[in-house]
């Protein structure tokens, strides 16, 4: 079946270690996104991809890096600098990377999350 | 910051239709209304979204109102798995990368 696959969905960081986050999607998606989401709260943007080796800042970056060197893969690292780092991660992607569908509203897809706490 | 607001909490009776409320006053002409749902520590699922037109599908209805000001989400028959967080969310245009911006949604919980 086609879907976003979040891994691992539990993870343990120690202090002062950097901590990879999986996603990969098989649908062929050209955008793909980072979310954190805080206990109570709603989502927060962290990066997201339009396309293949481009990606952009969301509202809370700082703390965080991504790469994008394949169409189905987005991974996000939690670095050191990220204070604050326990929280629930979700990663999600949308057909609309290219300008003709984003205007067409796609509607961006989750995978079912990864949940990071400090050991 | 979201751009809309809905009330914290709702209830509904199991097999009732519930009519989830959402205000939006300062939406753009370019905006949609998304609407998506999340149980608890699960992604978040894509129930419907429409621009100025009512919008039904499988899941659910989207009513819009003539102003665009206020839309409401109908599930019409809930189930106990349709108890979760709703979030109604305006979708930015082309100046903010046409990004989701979630607040803290309505939990809806479905009672029998």
């Amino acid at each position: 079946d086609g879907g976003i696959t979040q891994s691992p969905k539990y993870l343990f960081r120690k202090e002062g270690q950097n901590v990879t986050l999986s996603c990969e999607q098989n649908l062929n998606h050209d955008a793909m996104y980072w979310y954190r989401q805080d206990p109570g709260q709603g989502l927060r943007l962290i990066y997201y991809s339009q396309i293949v080796n481009d990606f952009q800042k969301g509202d809370i970056a700082e703390g965080y890096s991504v790469s994008r060197e394949k169409k189905e893969s987005f991974p996000l690292t939690v670095t050191s600098a990220q204070k604050n780092p326990t929280a629930f991660y979700l990663c999600a992607s949308s057909i609309d990377g290219d300008s003709f569908y984003r205007n067409l509203n796609q509607p961006q897809h989750f995978g079912d999350g990864t949940r990071l706490s400090i050991l | 910051d979201a751009k809309t607001t809905q009330p914290p909490s709702m209830d509904c009776a199991e097999g009732r239709a519930a009519n989830l409320p959402c205000n939006h006053s300062t939406i753009s002409g370019n905006e949609y209304v998304y609407w998506y749902r999340q149980i608890h520590s699960q992604g978040p699922q894509y129930i419907i979204h429409g621009l100025k037109n009512n919008e039904t599908n499988e899941m659910a209805s989207l009513i819009i109102t003539e102003d665009r000001k206020s839309s409401t989400l109908i599930l019409p028959h809930a189930t106990l798995r349709d108890t979760a967080v709703y979030y109604c969310i305006v979708r930015g245009g082309w100046d903010s990368n046409y990004k989701l911006t979630f607040g803290k949604g309505t939990l809806l919980t479905v009672n029998p």
